[in-house]
């Protein structure tokens, strides 16, 4: 199963509302997580099954969607939100990740 | 606290091998499937092999079938994964992670470097 992220870069400027969407080829249910990763770390668990929220996540982070379609909001951009976003089909082996989604400070 | 640290990476050849070890507490291991997650050098993640935790099922990646064995000693708290014919494209930071809801995985380890240069 594929899995495209979109955008794969982004700029934004802190405070503002901001989407990124994973497609998946084929459908998957909700079975889907969502990643944040910042240089040189190990990724972070954002949301799974699409749109349950990671225990200690901030809740300006949403997820929804299922099927094919799916969506990562952070709505209020925050400083420490910089990062490499990535989406990760757990529907069936071999689990794939979306190529990633960097965003990035205007 | 969960903790999980990777060791075993460095420089290998072309065509050898090497087995990576990632060491795990704060959580009972025994009922947790363990996950490998790599990245090469400025590239994206890709997930390379899972165990289940009950049974000991293993389940690859396209791109590491028949090459790599992922295995757990449940008395260490340890997952494995053993690598042969390792080739240039395997060069990558090799992350452990605990599987979570469904296959997600909520807590990873620092990562252990692997290169495969001659």
């Amino acid at each position: 199963i594929q899995l495209t992220q979109s955008p794969s870069s982004l700029s934004a400027s802190v405070g503002d509302r901001v989407t990124i969407t994973c497609r998946a080829s084929q459908g998957i249910s909700t079975y889907l997580a969502w990643y944040q990763q910042k240089p040189g770390k190990a990724p972070k668990l954002l949301i799974y099954a699409a749109s349950t929220l990671q225990s200690g996540v901030p809740s300006r982070f949403s997820g929804s969607g299922s099927g094919t379609d799916f969506t990562l909001t952070i709505s209020s951009l925050q400083p420490e939100d910089f990062a490499t976003y990535y989406c990760q089909q757990i529907n069936s082996y071999p689990y794939t990740f979306g190529q990633g989604t960097k965003l990035e400070i205007k | 606290e969960v903790q999980l640290l990777e060791s075993g990476g460095g420089l290998v050849q072309p065509g050898g091998s090497l087995r990576l070890s990632c060491a795990a507490s704060g959580f009972t291991f025994g009922s947790s499937a363990m996950s490998w997650v790599r990245q090469a050098p400025g590239k994206g993640l890709e997930w390379v092999s899972t165990i289940s935790g009950s049974f000991g099922s293993t389940y690859y990646a396209d791109s590491v079938k028949g090459r790599f064995t992922i295995t757990r000693d449940n008395s260490k708290n340890t997952v494995y994964l053993q690598m042969n014919s390792l080739r240039a494209e395997d060069t990558a930071v090799y992350y452990c992670a605990k599987d979570f809801w469904s296959g997600s995985h909520d807590s990873w380890g620092q990562g252990t470097l692997v290169t495969v240069s001659s």
